[in-house]
């Protein structure tokens, strides 16, 4: 059974900190990794995907991989109130394009 | 670029019609469509992988008599929940796939959802 895991939360970060979201997963093949926000109400978009180890930067967001501990993180710079919503973390490993998805943690960012 | 639409996005109906919900990507050839289903304060729950001119792969519990889906061309999946009772009312979410150029990988892009209520 491949399976993805995050803690639910909520996370809450004072505004202007940096926020952490972590991410494991357990199937050592997978190859592909995303970050989804869903705000309440709303379908997820998505926000940044990774696929080798390391860092990759996109403006306030930083995902990072690392495939022999089997993690990913998202790190959000300067958090807003605007934040404030659930991450999804999600891992493709099938030829099928399925994605595996974490429960997501819900992000509070406090004024 | 990678916008997905869905329509409509609210939907009211009474118990035992059948309700249609069109997904299509606007700016991109969908590699695969998938349809998801979602609960109040719950997870996402995949019902189906889509493939142009297949038939769907439904995921263990989900009818696939009841929840009828079609997949004409490279943009458009529709999904047709039969005979809908109160116990459907859901989100409903779709998303297309396609293979980034930048990356050499599969991408999921979501629509904005349809919001099911049966009376």
């Amino acid at each position: 059974q491949k399976e993805v895991e995050q803690n639910s939360g909520p996370l809450s970060v004072p505004e202007g900190a940096i926020a952490s979201l972590n991410c494991t997963y357990s199937d050592r093949g997978s190859q592909s990794f995303f970050w989804y926000r869903q705000y309440s109400g709303k379908s997820p978009e998505l926000i940044m995907f990774i696929y080798s180890n390391g860092d990759k930067e996109d403006g306030r967001f930083t995902a990072q991989l690392n495939k022999a501990s089997q993690y990913v993180s998202l790190l959000i710079r300067d958090s807003q109130p605007s934040d404030s919503a659930t991450y999804l973390c999600a891992v493709n490993s099938d030829s099928n394009y399925q994605l595996i998805w974490g429960a997501g943690t819900k992000l509070i960012i406090k004024p | 670029g990678a916008v997905v639409s869905q329509h409509p996005s609210w939907v009211i109906c009474k118990s035992g019609t059948s309700v249609k919900i069109e997904c299509r990507s606007l700016d991109f050839q969908a590699t695969t469509m998938f349809w998801y289903r979602q609960f109040p304060k719950q997870s996402l729950m995949l019902m189906a992988t889509s493939n142009e001119g297949s038939k769907a792969t439904y995921e263990q519990g989900v009818e696939k008599d009841k929840f009828l889906i079609n997949h004409a061309s490279l943009t458009l999946s529709t999904l047709t929940v039969t005979s809908a009772h109160p116990e459907d009312s859901s989100f409903y979410i779709c998303s297309a796939s396609t293979h980034l150029q930048t990356s050499g990988q599969e991408t999921q892009y979501f629509g904005p959802g349809t919001r099911l209520l049966v009376l």
